[in-house]
């Protein structure tokens, strides 16, 4: 069974551009959540969705937003870019919310930099 | 605002077990803790998760106490290719959903 695929793998932009990240989960998962990872704050929860529906969010300013298909897929979206979203951005895929289906496998990451 | 501690960095002797605790005291009673791994630049890989009883599988295996207030991670046989931040988390129970706090990790070193 294929892993959760995250394209691009690399990404350059500058300051005030948007960028869109693309997520495929792993097939028959219908939850995919987002994270941010820079060395200075870590791994930090931006949201995830659910059968197309966003079930929690973390305290991410509202450039940061995303949505989900109805094929599970997500995308991830920043406006008005800063220098500080450069990071590696990890989408996660799992059968579901519930605790014991809550295991999220995660993807290789999108680098992003913002110059 | 993880509700996990960990120490920040272990060594330990390839060959040797490698035991990476973990506290988390204000576990509630329906929570799961998950272990991941993740080596340099790479995704965050599922190692192991429990409940209150103690877990193995084929990477490792979860000692949870029996207040579970912490838990320890035990790499039977550690190998140089288990060099990586290792992270604790536990899942984190809101309405309509569930968020994943990670705190900072510890780092495991491996040494020939």
């Amino acid at each position: 069974k294929a892993g959760v695929t995250q394209t691009p793998r690399y990404l350059i932009k500058t300051r005030g551009q948007q960028v869109t990240l693309s997520c495929s989960p792993i097939s028959g998962h219908r939850s995919v959540s987002w994270y941010q990872q820079t060395p200075g704050q870590g791994l930090q929860f931006l949201f995830e969705y659910f059968s197309e529906t966003q079930r929690n969010k973390g305290n991410f300013p509202g450039r940061f937003s995303g949505r989900q298909f109805s094929n599970s897929r997500s995308e991830m979206n920043v406006s008005t870019l800063e220098l500080g979203d450069s990071a590696l951005y990890l989408c996660a895929s799992s059968l579901g919310t519930g605790q014991g289906i809550k295991t999220q496998y995660f993807g290789p990451g999108t680098r992003l930099l913002v110059l | 605002d993880a509700k996990t501690t960990q120490p920040p960095s272990m060594d330990c002797a390839e060959g040797r077990a490698a035991n990476l605790p973990c506290n988390h005291s204000t576990i509630s009673g329906n929570e799961y803790v998950y272990w991941y791994r993740q080596i340099h630049s790479q995704g965050p890989q599922y190692i192991i998760h429990g409940l209150k009883n103690n877990e193995t599988n084929e990477m490792a295996s979860l000692i949870i106490t029996e207040d579970r207030k912490s838990s320890t991670l035990i790499l039977p046989h550690a190998t140089l290719r288990d060099t990586a931040v290792y992270y604790c988390i536990v899942r984190v129970s809101n309405t309509g959903g569930f968020k994943t706090i990670f705190g900072a990790g510890t780092r495991l070193f491996v040494k020939a």
